[in-house]
C-alpha cells in the first residue's frame, strides 16, 4: 500500500492563493486519478476536484487541480481565497482496489 | 435528489458487534459503494468497497477479517457488519457512492463508540 502526505495546515489572507500538495509514497501519482474533497466542520466531505483536474458542477473555477510526475505529487490550488473556503481538504487515490486518503490539510483564511 | 442516510451507530463494548446501514434513494442503486470512517478530530480513512452486485469486495488492512460489507439491491441498502470491534474503531462512519473513481455523494455519517 501507499500513503498520501499533505501539509498539516496552510493559511492566507482573503483574495490570495494557496496551493496544497499531496505526495504519493510509492507508485506513480500519474497512474491513478486523484480526487480532492472539502470538509467543513460538522459536515460530510464534498468533491472539489476529480480525475486530477476536473471540477464538479457548482464548484467555482477558483479551484484547480494538477499532477506533477517529477515530484510524484498532486496539487490543489485555491485562488481568490474567500472565508467560505476555510475547511479541511483531503486528496484521495487508489491502487488495486485499495483506496487511500491523504493526511488532510486545514486551510485557514486569515 | 440523491440521498444516502447512515444509521446503526452507537455504543458498543470492545469485542462486540454492530451493523451499520446506509439507505440510498434518488438514483439507481447499482453503483459501487464504500464505507469511510473518521475518528474524532482525525482525518478520513477508507474502510471498504463493494461492487454493483456484491460479488467483489475489498477492505483496509485494519478491518480485514473483522468487518464485512454487503448490500441488498432490492432494498437499496448498504451494510457494514462490524465484529470484534476495538477502541480504535471509534469513529464516524460514512457511506459514499463511487462514480468514475470519485466519491460523489456521502451520507451524513453515524457515530460508533467502542468503550467499556
Amino acid at each position: 500500500n501507499f500513503m498520501l502526505t499533505q501539509p498539516h495546515s496552510v493559511s492566507e489572507s482573503p483574495g490570495k492563493t494557496v496551493t496544497i500538495s499531496c505526495t504519493r509514497s510509492s507508485g506513480s501519482i500519474a497512474n491513478n486519478y486523484v480526487q480532492w474533497y472539502q470538509q467543513r466542520p460538522g459536515s460530510s466531505p464534498t468533491t472539489v476536484i476529480y480525475k486530477d483536474n476536473q471540477r464538479p458542477s457548482g464548484v467555482p473555477d477558483r479551484f484547480s487541480g494538477s499532477i506533477d510526475s517529477s515530484s510524484n505529487s498532486a496539487s490543489l490550488t485555491i485562488s481568490g481565497l474567500k472565508t467560505e473556503d476555510e475547511a479541511d481538504y483531503y486528496c484521495q487515490s487508489y491502487y488495486l482496489n485499495i483506496h487511500v486518503f491523504g493526511t488532510g490539510t486545514k486551510v485557514t483564511v486569515l | 435528489e440523491v440521498q444516502l442516510v447512515d444509521s446503526g451507530g452507537g455504543l458498543v463494548q470492545p469485542g462486540g458487534s454492530l451493523r451499520l446501514s446506509c439507505a440510498a434513494s434518488g438514483f439507481t442503486f447499482s453503483s459501487w459503494m464504500h464505507w469511510v470512517r473518521q475518528a474524532p478530530g482525525k482525518g478520513l480513512v477508507w474502510v471498504s468497497r463493494i461492487n454493483s452486485d456484491g460479488s467483489s469486495t475489498s477492505y483496509a488492512d485494519s478491518v480485514r477479517g473483522r468487518f464485512t460489507i454487503s448490500r441488498d439491491n432490492a432494498k437499496n441498502t448498504l451494510y457494514l457488519q462490524m465484529n470484534s470491534v476495538r477502541e480504535e474503531d471509534t469513529a464516524v462512519y460514512y457511506c459514499a457512492r463511487e462514480y468514475g473513481e470519485n466519491f460523489d455523494f456521502w451520507g451524513q455519517g453515524t457515530l460508533v463508540t467502542v468503550s467499556s
